[in-house]
């Protein structure tokens, strides 16, 4: 079974729209993170958001917030005004296990957003 | 500022050559992480070291590839008898201990092997 499922490979937004992009999970690990990534055309992968499983609180960076549902194992990222800037690939991961134990990361395989002027 | 850089930033062989990539981990970074990414996928898992030693190799596809830290903070990926199949972007990432553990990655290596 996949670790991370992202089931839209795209997106489209209008600019100054909010988009909700979906991510869902598969782990059997009590403690584990989740993170988002950005990667442009240039390749890099730039961090958005972080989530621990037991956070109560949904995270939230900016205009960056991560719905958190942790029943449904999903942890969609929400961007909100989007800009023409934010038109890139975007990663959902996971981190298994406690902190310190061993942190490997698993990706899904990315949903393709394009901000529409 | 002082991120994960790579190099080289791009790199073509020919089938059946060696090359080595090469991450210069942010400073202070205990653990380091190589990947694989395919076109059009998400990056792969190869390798994690926490510190000199490999903590988690399970990643790496077969014996032709190996990674080392000799001294716990530049890291080399070695691919031996290259396929074109290697062909990819290889990411590496490094992260701190603390309350996140986020990975910070650096702008890949693109291998293509003729």
């Amino acid at each position: 079974a996949q670790k991370i499922t992202q089931t839209q490979p795209g997106m489209f937004v209008q600019e100054k729209e909010a988009v909700t992009l979906d991510c869902t999970y598969d782990t059997s690990d009590q403690s584990y993170g989740l993170f988002w990534y950005k990667q442009p055309s240039s390749g890099e992968m730039i961090f958005l958001i972080y989530q621990g499983s037991y956070d109560e609180q949904n995270a939230t960076e900016g205009r960056y917030s991560l719905n958190f549902q942790k029943a449904r194992k999903s942890a969609n990222l929400v961007i909100s005004a989007s800009q023409l800037g934010d038109s890139a690939m975007y990663f959902c991961a996971m981190r298994e296990g406690r902190l310190g134990t061993g942190n490997q990361f698993y990706f899904g395989t990315g949903t393709s957003l394009t901000v529409i002027p | 500022g002082a991120g994960v850089s790579q190099t080289p930033s791009n790199k073509v062989t020919e089938k059946g050559k060696y090359v080595e990539l090469r991450c210069d981990p942010i400073s202070g970074h205990t653990a380091l992480y190589w990947y694989r990414q395919s076109l059009g996928q998400g990056p792969e898992f190869l390798i994690y070291f926490q510190g000199t030693g490999a903590a988690d190799d399970s990643g790496l596809p077969n014996d032709r590839f190996f990674a080392v830290r000799p001294e716990g903070s530049v890291s080399t990926l070695k691919i031996q008898r290259t396929e074109r199949g290697d062909s990819a972007v290889y990411l590496c990432a490094s992260s701190s201990r603390g309350a996140k553990e986020t990975q910070y990655f650096g702008p890949g290596t693109r291998l293509l092997v003729l």
